[in-house]
């Protein structure tokens, strides 16, 4: 099973600034496996990029990923107070998903 | 537009079997696609339970197995979802997704469902 690594597990940064969260695999992943996902309290997941660097749809293009083999970056490149969250990477193989931990962007 | 719905007791026993139902709205679910359960603990992460494919097979998380039981329903276009033998360590928001092979990734979310395992 392949375990993912989020950090850091809380970034505490102001609007305005850019957000970079990384998500580290126990063992290569495919490029086009990996998502990553915004949670907001009392909310379930929305998928924000597939494919490590494709924004699904609606999503705003401040939302970048990147990355390949055992390590991924989401970077959110000026934050809006609306972007302030929980954000989960995930990754799917063998018939099998694992998500990562988590990192919470609050407000510095 | 695609929507899900879980629905399912709220508060289970120790020691008894969790059943949630996931409705689908606006898709066939006998037409394509895999369609996953995920819980989220209270303050915690999310957790892959398993899934199954639209002609029936299944996928389940292998630290859960053994407990698991998801099947779908084509006629009622609802998958379920069967966790026994359930424990406090069980209580979590019971998320149903559908996983779309396009992006590789769960693109639909139903809302949640809050189920706490007390006596």
């Amino acid at each position: 099973e392949i375990v993912l690594t989020q950090s850091p597990g809380t970034l505490s940064l102001s609007p305005g600034e850019r957000a970079t969260l990384s998500c580290r695999a126990s063992q290569s992943v495919s490029s086009s496996y990996l998502a990553w996902y915004q949670q907001k309290p009392g909310q379930a997941p929305r998928l924000l990029i597939y494919g490590a660097s494709s924004r699904a749809t609606g999503i705003p293009d401040r939302f970048s990923g990147s990355g390949s083999g055992t390590h991924f970056t989401l970077t959110i490149s000026r934050l809006e107070p609306e972007d302030f969250a929980v954000y989960y990477c995930q990754q799917y193989g063998s018939s099998s998903w694992t998500f990562g931990q988590g990192t919470k962007v609050e407000i510095k | 537009q695609v929507q899900l719905q879980e629905s399912g007791p709220g508060l289970v026993k120790p020691s008894e079997t969790l059943s949630l139902t996931c409705t689908v709205s606006g898709y066939s679910i006998s037409s394509g696609y895999y369609w996953g359960w995920i819980r989220q603990p209270p303050g915690m992460g999310l957790e892959w339970i398993g899934s199954i494919y639209h002609s029936g097979s299944t996928y389940y998380n292998p630290s859960l197995k053994s407990r698991v039981t998801i099947s779908v329903d084509t006629s009622k276009n609802q998958f379920s979802l069967k966790l026994s033998s359930v424990t406090a360590a069980d209580t979590a928001v019971y998320y149903c997704a559908k996983f779309t092979y396009a992006y590789v990734a769960f693109d639909i979310w139903g809302q949640g469902t809050m189920v706490t395992v007390s006596s």
